[in-house]
Formats: C-alpha cells, structure tokens, sequence
C-alpha cells in the first residue's frame, strides 16, 4: 500500500530550464510534506517543506506547491543547475494522530541536469 | 554541530547470523529514528526511539530492535538475518519526537545478507 507516490522513477532536463517533480499521496490524516535530496553514497537531506494550511511555499530556486483537494504536490526548480542532480524523495508526515513521529517515503525520482 | 554519523558504511552478513549498526545523533538531538532503504524504493519507517524508550514502530518483525543510550548514540540489531534485509539503513536524528519537524540523516549503513 503505497501511501506517497512518485509515479515518474526519472526525469532529464537541461540547464536553466524549470524541473518539476511530483508526488501523489493517499492518506487523508498526511498534512505535512517535505521534499528530501539525496547524492550517492550520502543520506537524504532536506530540501523544503509545506503544511497544509498553505499552497505554496518558496525557498531561493525551489518552490513547492500543494494541491490538497487532488493530494497532489509538486516541487520546482528553477533554474536547475547540474549539481541539482540527485534522488529527489518526496515525504509526507501528520502533525496529528497516532502517526506522528514518522515520515511516509515516495521511491524517489532521479533527477539529471545536463549542462 | 557534529551531524549525524553511521558504522560501518559498509557489511556482509550471512544468512541466520547477527547485526548491530551504530549512530550517533547530532548534538543536542535526544529523537533517532531508523529507517531501511533497499533498492529502487524509499525510506521506509522501522522505529524511533525519544528519550531512550521506543516511541513508535513500522511494520517490521520483533527481530529489528534497538536501543538509545543517553550520550546520543543508538543501536539498531537485526536478528535471523534474512536475505531481504539486505538494503541501506538510515539513521536520523531530530530534536523533537516528530516527524514533520525534519529529519538529520546520516550517511547509512550498507547491509548486504548472502
């Protein structure tokens, strides 16, 4: 039972242009969401991140946007850089409930920037 | 801050032994929560451990445990290894017994179960 999605396993883009990834999610009680960067041979780090009380939340060149009525997020880059390039795993939490301490993982999309 | 360091990076194991990974949360961080990446898939949630008691668990067999010390550090033990253990396991450190408040992930440990 995947309860975050990330249906595009990769995606190529060239320098400067916008990337865009997104990121599905099921679970109603999820009403926060992060996005995470990992490079090979490092753990995850954090990117940005957005409660659902807003829509959209921006941070230099990367901004995510939340859709709650289609449960739906996306994060954009803009412009990528070819050090963008990483696993890009969106995450989804709940600040409520039982469930709280632990973060629900998409598998990831592979972000390449071509210079 | 230190951040959030793992050993060894890298293992092998075989079949029905043993296992103990090590972490040591970043300074000041008193949540560790550990995670199994295996291949092509996320994180996915094993437990957490606040205040040196175990605060929440995924769905994984009694044979994953783990233990918190009060200096920071902790422990993830894997008995009966089993052949689908084999993945990355994560460590992450946080200041609050949350998950929305953000994760310090160290680099992981690499298990590999022949």
């Amino acid at each position: 039972d995947q309860q975050v999605k990330q249906n595009s396993p990769s995606l190529s883009v060239q320098e400067g242009r916008i990337s865009i990834l997104n990121c599905d999610y099921t679970n109603s009680m999820f009403d926060y969401f992060l996005w995470y960067k990992k490079y090979p041979a490092e753990g995850p780090t954090f990117l940005i991140s957005i409660s659902s009380i807003k829509d959209k939340n921006e941070d230099g060149r990367f901004t995510v946007f939340l859709n709650k009525s289609a449960k739906h997020l996306s994060l954009h880059i803009v412009p990528s850089q070819p050090g963008d390039s990483a696993v890009y795993f969106c995450a989804a939490s709940s600040t409520s409930g039982g469930s709280n301490y632990k973060l629900t993982f998409g598998k990831g999309t592979l972000l390449t920037v071509n210079p | 801050e230190t951040g959030v360091t793992q050993s060894p990076t890298h293992l092998i194991k075989t079949r029905g032994q043993q296992v103990t990974l090590r972490c040591s949360s970043q300074s000041g961080h008193n949540t560790v929560s550990w995670y199994q990446q295996a291949l092509g898939q996320g994180p996915q949630f094993i437990f957490q451990y606040y205040r040196e008691e175990e605060n929440g668990r995924g769905n994984f067999p009694p044979r994953f445990s783990g233990l918190q010390f009060p200096n920071y550090s902790s422990e993830l033990n894997v008995n009966a290894l089993e052949l689908d253990d084999s993945a990355l396991y994560l460590c992450a450190s946080s200041p609050y017994p949350t998950g929305w408040y953000g994760y310090t992930f160290g680099s992981g440990t690499r298990l590999t179960v022949v």
